[in-house]
């Protein structure tokens, strides 16, 4: 069974305080991780697709990264605008082009 | 991008009623799903809509309960039947575009 699993469950930062947010999967056979931005009441925004380990892709302060077992959501010198909860999923080759969705990262930037 | 529009955007019903919620893309696409989102939690598939067939469900959720339409390439709908405050959640729509998958703004639904 496909599984996904995102760490830490919160995270308070500082503006401009980097890190990176943690997503482990396992799936057999990976046709692609995704990366979601999901604000409250809202329905979850693209931001990242990763097809094959080593594959990285950036977007303004954010950068995505894929190994064969997990994915990094690198966030630089966050802004209080940044704070949302961030979703990793999973679709795999044999699941019918359904998503697995992890529990989600809630992320808060300070001013 | 696609858009995804859906309606109501919330609703407070009550227990034994049904709701049935509208999805609407702005372009034809292939593939649509509907998702559940229960308070805290992270979103679950109930169900793929099939154009011109029955939808196909997911472990642990049933026609009977959440039956689901898609009569055209754009559309689908969901209905939640016989509601229990159970079944209080946000209810998700998505489909597969140029960007991968979509999604709409959601449905908070409160059953009391």
């Amino acid at each position: 069974e496909d599984q996904v699993t995102q760490s830490p469950e919160a995270l308070r930062l500082q503006e401009g305080e980097s890190s990176s947010l943690n997503c482990s999967y396992t799936v057999s056979g990976l046709r692609g991780l995704f990366w979601y931005r999901q604000d409250p009441g809202k329905g979850p925004e693209f931001l990242f697709t990763l097809y094959s380990a080593g594959e990285e892709k950036e977007k303004e302060r954010l950068k995505a990264t894929l190994t064969k077992k997990e994915s990094f959501l690198h966030i630089t010198a966050p802004k209080p605008e940044d704070s949302a909860t961030y979703l990793c999923a999973v679709q795999s080759i044999q699941g019918a082009q359904k998503l697995v969705f992890g529990q989600g990262t809630r992320l808060t930037i300070n001013p | 991008s696609a858009v995804i529009s859906q309606k109501p955007s919330r609703d407070i019903c009550q227990r034994g009623t049904s709701l049935t919620i509208q999805c609407q893309v702005d372009s034809q696409v292939t593939m649509m799903f509907w998702y559940r989102q229960q308070p805290g939690q992270s979103l679950t598939l109930i169900a793929t809509a099939n154009q011109g067939s029955e939808a196909t469900y997911e472990s642990g959720f049933v026609i009977d309960k959440f039956p689901i339409s898609r009569p055209n390439l754009t559309f689908s709908t969901l209905t939640v039947s016989n509601m229990s405050p159970e079944d209080s959640s946000i209810y998700l729509c998505s489909a597969t575009t140029s960007y991968g998958y979509t999604f709409g703004s959601g449905t908070r639904l409160t059953v009391v």
